[in-house]
């Protein structure tokens, strides 16, 4: 079967530095994405990796490994806004999207 | 970036009767467009793929006949849940692909909260 791990709830200070894991098990690969989600919102793009390697925009850099099925958010320089659901979703052979059930991020002052 | 619309953004409705929430994509024409419904505190569960024109694509346990999709233009799907029940309050979410894109992103609409009572 498919499947995507991520920790259930991650707590971190604010102006600090937090790194988000996700582990993937799915029938093909075509690209990864992390979404941020406040509470009551919609998901909101936040990455996107298809090749092995880091992707950085702005305070928030992805990594991917795709032979080791692994991929992390890394969430600099934390503000108290960044308090929200960070989401895993791997694009398998179909195109389909496979979710994590998300991260909740907790920032403290 | 490109903008998916959703109408209503939250509705209270009376069990039995049913409900149409639509999904526009508005500055991007959207050949598929996916529903999704979130629990509280849980993930995202896809509940159907809409593709322009033709019947959607419903997952695993998803009621066809409840939960009725129709996807008239590029611009716009519609789901249409029918004789509500309290057990059907969620947040439906869309999305919607933008082919144009390389990586072909997804783009979800900011949500609607149902309320069935």
């Amino acid at each position: 079967g498919q499947n995507i791990d991520q920790p259930t709830e991650m707590t971190a200070t604010e102006g600090a530095i937090v790194q988000i894991n996700c582990t993937y098990q799915t029938s093909g690969f075509n690209g990864l994405f992390w979404y941020q989600q406040h509470a009551g919102e919609a998901p909101t793009f936040l990455s996107y990796n298809v090749l092995d390697g880091l992707e950085e925009k702005g305070r928030f850099s992805s990594f991917l490994s795709r032979s080791k099925g692994y991929s992390y958010l890394l969430l600099k320089e934390l503000q108290m806004k960044d308090s929200a659901s960070y989401l895993c979703a791997v694009r398998d052979s179909n195109y389909q999207l496979i979710w994590g059930a998300g991260t909740k991020l907790i920032i403290k002052p | 970036g490109a903008v998916v619309s959703q109408h209503p953004s939250w509705v209270i409705c009376k069990s039995g009767t049913s409900v149409k929430i639509e999904c526009r994509s508005l500055d991007f024409q959207a050949t598929t467009m996916f529903w999704y419904r979130q629990f509280p505190k849980q993930s995202l569960m896809l509940m159907a793929t809409s593709n322009e024109g033709s019947k959607a694509t419903y997952e695993q346990g998803v009621e066809k006949d409840k939960f009725l999709i129709n996807h008239a233009s590029l611009t716009l799907s519609t789901l249409t849940v029918t004789s509500a029940h309290p057990e059907d309050s969620s947040f439906y979410i869309c999305s919607a692909r933008d082919l144009g894109q390389d990586h072909y992103e997804q783009y979800f609409g900011p949500g609607t909260r149902l309320t069935v009572t």
